[in-house]
């Protein structure tokens, strides 16, 4: 079925870097735009960016340009989201989610991964 | 950005009743409007997408409606499962912003 994976939890230093890792399976990986959205404890949902799994480009919220990276490798069919000078308003649930279809990515998320709990704490 | 306004921020209702979530945005949008459910600890669950368009495997108690900056979602009658927090999300550009949630609570 068609589904993703995400890294374990992780616990980080304010000014470190977190990697998560989304591995999708079940459908054609480089067909569907990839975006991570994150969740901080009893908040909202904010949208962090998006990549092409085929091309690999991406578009990065305005708030997150120069402290995040998305990168994809079709050959494990995984994308990745770094997150670098970490602070403590970064703690939250980051969530992998695939578009709808295949027409782009301005698009409704139907598969969403687990989530990975990111805390950054001294 | 545009900007997403969900009201109200939460609601009280009994199973069995109709319930109405709205969702404003701060400019048209078209009908790229999708709405979503999440219970604690879980991912969303897309419900409806292009604002009226029922997700597969998705109750028919849910609807959508509404294009350019009003729409609403409906649950025709209020199952125990049903309580949960939903978002509106727009895809009509970028960044793809949400609503600030409407959280679904027993009466």
């Amino acid at each position: 079925q068609v589904q993703l994976v995400q890294s374990g939890a992780e616990v980080k230093k304010p000014g470190a870097s977190v990697k998560v890792s989304c591995k999708a399976s079940g459908y054609t990986f480089t067909g569907y735009y990839m975006h991570w959205v994150r969740q901080a404890p009893g908040q909202g949902l904010e949208w962090m960016g998006t990549i092409n799994p085929s091309g690999g480009g991406t578009t990065y919220a305005q708030k997150l340009e120069g402290r995040v990276i998305m990168t994809r490798d079709t050959s494990t069919n995984t994308v990745n989201m770094e997150l670098s000078s970490l602070r403590s308003e970064d703690t939250a649930v980051y969530y992998c989610a695939r578009v709808r279809s295949t027409s782009g990515w301005l698009d409704a998320f139907d598969i969403w991964g687990q989530g990975t709990m990111v805390t950054v704490s001294s | 950005d545009i900007q997403m306004t969900q009201s109200p921020s939460s609601l009280s209702a009994s199973v069995g009743d109709r319930v109405t979530i709205t969702c404003r945005a701060s400019q048209s949008i078209s009908r790229y409007l999708n709405w979503y459910q999440q219970k604690p600890g879980k991912a969303p669950k897309l419900l409806i997408y292009i604002a009226s368009s029922l997700q597969s495997g998705v109750p028919s108690r849910f609807s959508g409606s509404g294009s350019g900056t009003d729409f609403t979602l409906t649950i025709s009658s209020l199952q125990p499962e049903d309580f949960a927090t939903y978002y509106c999300h727009q895809s009509y550009s970028t960044p793809g912003t949400f609503g600030q949630g409407t959280k679904l609570e027993i009466k």
